[in-house]
């Protein structure tokens, strides 16, 4: 099946600063979403994302599929940014994949 | 559109006892989903309704696993026999038909096998 491999695995940032999180994956897909899952274990969906680029505030994200990668990009940095970042991922079907996601923790 | 919803949101029992999870989707989805999410781990796939078909299982879901969606509305996920490694968080998600297929999370049921 369709790997998804998020980088970095961990991430620390002061309050204001910028990051850029990763997803990469194996295979063709015809779906991509981004989720953020808060401290309390509720995952938000950030974006729908299968191509091209979208922006929601300070966060935006970029899929490139030819290249089977997507970023999100998180500008001044707040510590309710803090939780974990899951990028998702289906083929075809309607299986969503994710990956093992990135934990982030802003300091204020 | 009051979310998705799941009941209990914990759950503790002890070892070989049943448990029955249920997750209201948002009123006009007609897909539903059931996830696990172990500590430090993403959601895993468990299985799939469109409707009140159950389309897709995961090889995660054994014998003891049951899902059901009998009217196409809520749903729920039953484990007899518990065991200690069935403790994690069941999180179940909905979508609308169509070919964007974003999906909308409950809370999520957290279980712990004593």
């Amino acid at each position: 099946g369709i790997q998804v491999e998020q980088s970095p695995p961990d991430l620390i940032l002061q309050e204001g600063a910028n990051s850029t999180l990763r997803c990469n994956f194996s295979d063709s897909v015809n779906n991509l979403q981004w989720f953020h899952q808060n401290p309390w274990g509720q995952l938000i969906n950030l974006f729908y994302i299968p191509s091209g680029t979208k922006q929601n505030g300070r966060l935006s994200a970029t899929t490139v599929a030819t290249e089977r990668y997507s970023l999100l990009y998180i500008s001044s940095s707040q510590t309710t940014d803090s939780g974990v970042y899951f990028c998702a991922v289906s083929t075809g079907g309607f299986k969503t994949i994710f990956g093992a996601g990135t934990r982030l923790f802003v300091k204020a | 559109d009051t979310g998705v919803s799941q009941d209990p949101r914990h759950k503790i029992t002890k070892r070989g006892q049943n448990v029955t999870f249920r997750c209201d989707p948002i009123s006009e989805h007609n897909r539903l989903y059931w996830y696990r999410q172990t500590l430090g781990q993403g959601p895993e796939f468990l299985t799939y309704f469109q409707n009140e078909a159950q389309l897709e299982k995961s090889r995660l879901l054994s014998d003891r696993f049951s899902a059901e969606r009998p009217k196409g509305s809520f749903s729920t996920l039953e484990i007899q026999r518990t065991e200690q490694g069935d403790s994690a968080m069941y999180l179940c998600a909905s979508s609308i038909g169509g070919g964007a297929n974003v999906l909308t999370f409950g809370a999520g049921s957290r279980l712990t096998v004593l």
